[in-house]
Order: structure tokens, then C-alpha cells, then sequence
């Protein structure tokens, strides 16, 4: 079974460019979820869907970030635009049912360098 | 809102040596999971702990959930170079309905 997949692994672009990252979860997991994980830290959550609905997007800068998930399966995180303190990694994550115990499987994330 | 703190921040073990790291919190946690991520890479479910008192053993890995469900550890036995990493543990929080991580425990070992 293939894992949670996530493109690109890398992005290097300059301040004020947009940038945009692609998720494809586990299939069959209803529940995909976004996270930032800055350097020596743990995730925290951006965004969680159920479906195609955002259940959970009170942790994300809607002034600048977007996110979506038309068909309940793909999701996209837009950052538009982008600033120095946006590099980190850009984690998604997928689960059966985005219960208490459900366990999240996370992707291998994306690299994202603001210069 | 309800965090979990994680001590020590940085453990540097010996190859062959035991250690404990811990996760620690002020409030009653419904459950505790506990995660790992190597070098560049991704977290990496490794459990989960319910109960009260819950005990759990992987090979040389060891969780246990504390009797007031405040607390969680993990322990190591005869650290091996493939334990390199940071472990994480996550809290579930159900005032907002999501998974809280810690600032996690990375791990050095030294041949």
C-alpha cells in the first residue's frame, strides 16, 4: 500500500513569490491534515479536513495561506506570498476517520527555503 | 490550551546503554501516542496508550502510561545506532479536537 505522497520534496523561492504544495493521502483515509514542522520543533497542525470539508483551520494565516481539498481526496497549501519565516517543512499527514486514537500517517514532507 | 512538555531535550547515549525520555503534562490526557522521526526524515506512528498504568513493549522499546494519565515515558534498552532520531509524543486534546506534539526527544548514539 502506498504511503502518503507529497510533491515537491524541495522548494527554494525568493520573498513575495507564491508556492504551492501537493498531497495525495492513503487511500481510503477520509481525514487529511496540514502541518508546519519549524527546525527542532514538533508539528503543529494547520489545517485538518474531513472529506473536502476544513473542520480545523483556526491555526492557519488565512491572510497569506490557503488550502483545498475539492474532491475529498488531493489537497493542495497555497502560500501566497511567501516570507522569510515561512521556511520549514510542510507536513501532510492522512488518517482513517480523524478520531482520538486514529493513527496519522505523515508524508516525507516539503522542504520550503524563503530566500 | 493543553500542552505536552518533553524532557530531556537532547539525549546522548552511548551504544549499549539504557535510557528514559518523558512526556509530561498539567492536565488528565485522554490517550499519549508516541512517534518517531529519523534524520531528514518523517514522523513515523510507533504507539499508542489508553489506559491508566498501560505498560506497552516493542523489542527493546518500553512506553507506559502514568496511573493518573498525566505522564508517559519511554525507555530504550541497549541503545543501538538504528535508534537515532527524535521521538516525539502527541497528545490528543479534546477542547479543540487535535493532535498536540511535544517539542520532542532527539536522540545521539555513540558508537
Amino acid at each position: 500500500e502506498a504511503g502518503v505522497v507529497q510533491s515537491p520534496r524541495y522548494k527554494i523561492i525568493e520573498k513575495k513569490q507564491p508556492v504551492a504544495f501537493w498531497c495525495n493521502p492513503i487511500s481510503g483515509h477520509n481525514t487529511l491534515y496540514w502541518y508546519l514542522q519549524n527546525l527542532g520543533q514538533g508539528p503543529e497542525l494547520l489545517i485538518r479536513y474531513e472529506n473536502e470539508e476544513a473542520v480545523d483551520d483556526s491555526q492557519l494565516p488565512k491572510d497569506r495561506f490557503s488550502a483545498e481539498r475539492l474532491k475529498g481526496v488531493d489537497s493542495t497549501l497555497k502560500i501566497q506570498p511567501a516570507e522569510l519565516g515561512d521556511s520549514a517543512v510542510y507536513l501532510c499527514a492522512s488518517s482513517q476517520d480523524g478520531s482520538s486514537t486514529d493513527t496519522q500517517y505523515f508524508g516525507p514532507g516539503t522542504r520550503l527555503t524563503v530566500l | 490550551g493543553q500542552q505536552v512538555m518533553q524532557i530531556p531535550q537532547y539525549q546522548h547515549v552511548q551504544e549499549g546503554e539504557d535510557f528514559t525520555t518523558y512526556c509530561n503534562s498539567s492536565t488528565t490526557l485522554s490517550n499519549i501516542q508516541w512517534y518517531k522521526q529519523r534524520p531528514g526524515g518523517h514522523p513515523v506512528f510507533l504507539i499508542q496508550l489508553v489506559k491508566s498504568g498501560e505498560v506497552k513493549k516493542q523489542k527493546r522499546l518500553t512506553f507506559q502510561f502514568g496511573e493518573a494519565k498525566k505522564n508517559s515515558s519511554l525507555h530504550i534498552t541497549a541503545t543501538q545506532t538504528t535508534d537515532v532520531g527524535t521521538y516525539f509524543c502527541a497528545a490528543w486534546r479534546s477542547n479543540d479536537y487535535k493532535l498536540s506534539f511535544g517539542a520532542g526527544t532527539t536522540v545521539t548514539v555513540r558508537a
